[in-house]
């Protein structure tokens, strides 16, 4: 149980396109899922807090513009990469809480922007 | 706010040896506390939680650690390492005062050698 998925496991975009990841909760619903990015050899940064229908909560030094998050149902979120950017490329992970205190991890999206 | 700090971004240890990885937190409120495992581009797998009640917790794979709090501490042992433990790990630290985010430490490379 406490499945959480993320599709495309990695993508390779032009610079300047838009890139939509997608994180699924497989076995559960989830009210909230937290999206970070994790640089190499680098520890997990959170961007931001998605509570199903509701805006997302960025952390600071976060753009919202440019990371858009959408929570449209208790098993979906997805993160928009607007106007990627080589400095963009990284180690995108998602994670869904179902209600407790755990969240339950995605394995990940690898992007790079060239 | 909560913070954890992990001691020794490398550790190495020989394949049957104690493995002990680091950890100290700092929390306002009362801390849960988690370990995490991340295998090359993959995602996060959950070792163990302590969320309230016994202080010593076990979880997958063998490990266990101990939440001290006179010591702010929730270090991760496991006691004959196999080859197979060489990964990433994350000590992570959330409260109810944060929405249950996670806020990780930087990580500890374990390096298991024959």
């Amino acid at each position: 149980g406490a499945v959480v998925s993320q599709h495309p496991s990695r993508v390779i975009c032009k610079s300047g396109t838009s890139v939509k990841i997608e994180c699924r909760s497989l076995d559960f619903q989830a009210t909230t899922m937290f999206w970070y990015r994790q640089f190499p050899k680098k520890s997990l940064m959170l961007m931001a807090t998605s509570n199903e229908g509701s805006k997302a909560t960025y952390e600071q030094g976060v753009e919202k513009d440019k990371f858009l998050i959408n929570h449209a149902s208790l098993t979906l979120s997805t993160l928009t990469v607007t106007s990627a950017h080589p400095e963009d490329s990284s180690f995108y992970i998602c994670s869904a809480k179902p209600g407790s205190e755990t969240q339950y991890f995605g394995p990940g999206t690898r992007l790079l922007v060239l | 706010a909560q913070s954890v700090t992990q001691l020794g971004s490398h550790v190495s240890v020989s394949e049957g040896a104690l493995v002990l990885l680091r950890c100290n937190y700092s929390s306002s409120v009362p801390p849960y506390l988690f370990w995490y495992v991340q295998y090359p581009n993959q995602g996060l797998q959950l070792l163990l939680k302590y969320t309230t009640g016994a202080t010593l917790v076990k979880g997958i794979n063998g490990f266990e650690a101990e939440f001290k709090k006179s010591e702010t501490s929730f270090h991760l042992t496991k006691p004959s390492a196999h080859m197979s433990d060489a990964a990433e790990y994350f000590c992570a630290v959330s409260g109810s005062n944060s929405g249950y985010a996670l806020n990780f430490g930087k990580g500890t490379s374990l390096l298991v050698t024959p």
